[in-house]
């Protein structure tokens, strides 16, 4: 069962701009987000969350938005930089419950 | 380095044998986490564990596959009779607090089944 979904398994961006990486969720039992970066033989690393009482979550150059009616979230990163190349993963959450999405590898060219 | 410690990092074993994996969470996190990730596939939740207690154990296989937190010591998942579908990376993750909070994770250990 997908309840997370990460429709974009890669995304290729330029160094100095805007990177967009998408998630979509079916449960509205969900009420806390939260995205994770992976490098190659790493675990995943906890970036950003949100929770559903808010719509966008800000901490440097990493923005995470919420729209709970398209059950949709998405990650922005600006400047993106070569360093953010990873693996990224969005998770959903409840009390009883985290799902991952199958995660979107981000290439961020100099 | 008080991380989330996981051992061994590369496990190789034989169809029928036996796999434990071990995990050591932060300090000062009594909260532990497994998860399997599969080639090109995202995390699967596997098993949520407190001290000497299973939480949640609804992504763990019925069979062959369990898991423990004892009271000293790290937490251990154990894979009987493994199979090539057993192939995967494991990673296990703890938290201070109850419930899917974030997560802290270890690098994983990655099984493989010749």
């Amino acid at each position: 069962d997908q309840q997370v979904k990460q429709n974009s398994p890669s995304l290729s961006v330029q160094e100095g701009r805007i990177s967009i990486l998408n998630c979509d969720y079916t449960n509205s039992m969900f009420d806390y987000f939260l995205w994770y970066k992976k490098y190659p033989a790493e675990g995943p690393t906890f970036l950003i969350s949100i929770s559903s009482i808010k719509d966008k979550n800000e901490d440097g150059r990493f923005t995470v938005f919420l729209n709970k009616s398209a059950k949709h979230l998405s990650l922005h990163i600006v400047p993106s930089q070569p360093g953010d190349s990873a693996v990224y993963f969005c998770a959903a959450s409840n009390n009883n419950d985290m799902r991952f999405g199958a995660g979107t590898r981000l290439t961020v060219k100099p | 380095n008080a991380g989330v410690m996981q051992n061994p990092r590369h496990l190789v074993r034989r169809r029928g044998q036996e796999a434990r994996l071990r995990c050591s969470p932060m300090k000062g996190h009594s909260h532990v986490y497994w998860y399997r990730q599969l080639p090109e596939e995202g995390l699967k939740f596997m098993v949520y564990l407190q001290k000497e207690n299973i939480i949640d154990e609804s992504g763990m296989p019925k069979e062959r596959f369990s898991a423990e937190f004892p009271k000293e010591g790290p937490s251990i998942l154990r894979i009987q009779q493994v199979v090539r579908g057993d192939s995967a990376a494991y990673f296990c993750a703890s938290s201070q607090k109850q419930g899917f909070q974030p997560q802290h994770f270890g690098d994983g250990t990655r099984l493989s089944i010749l």
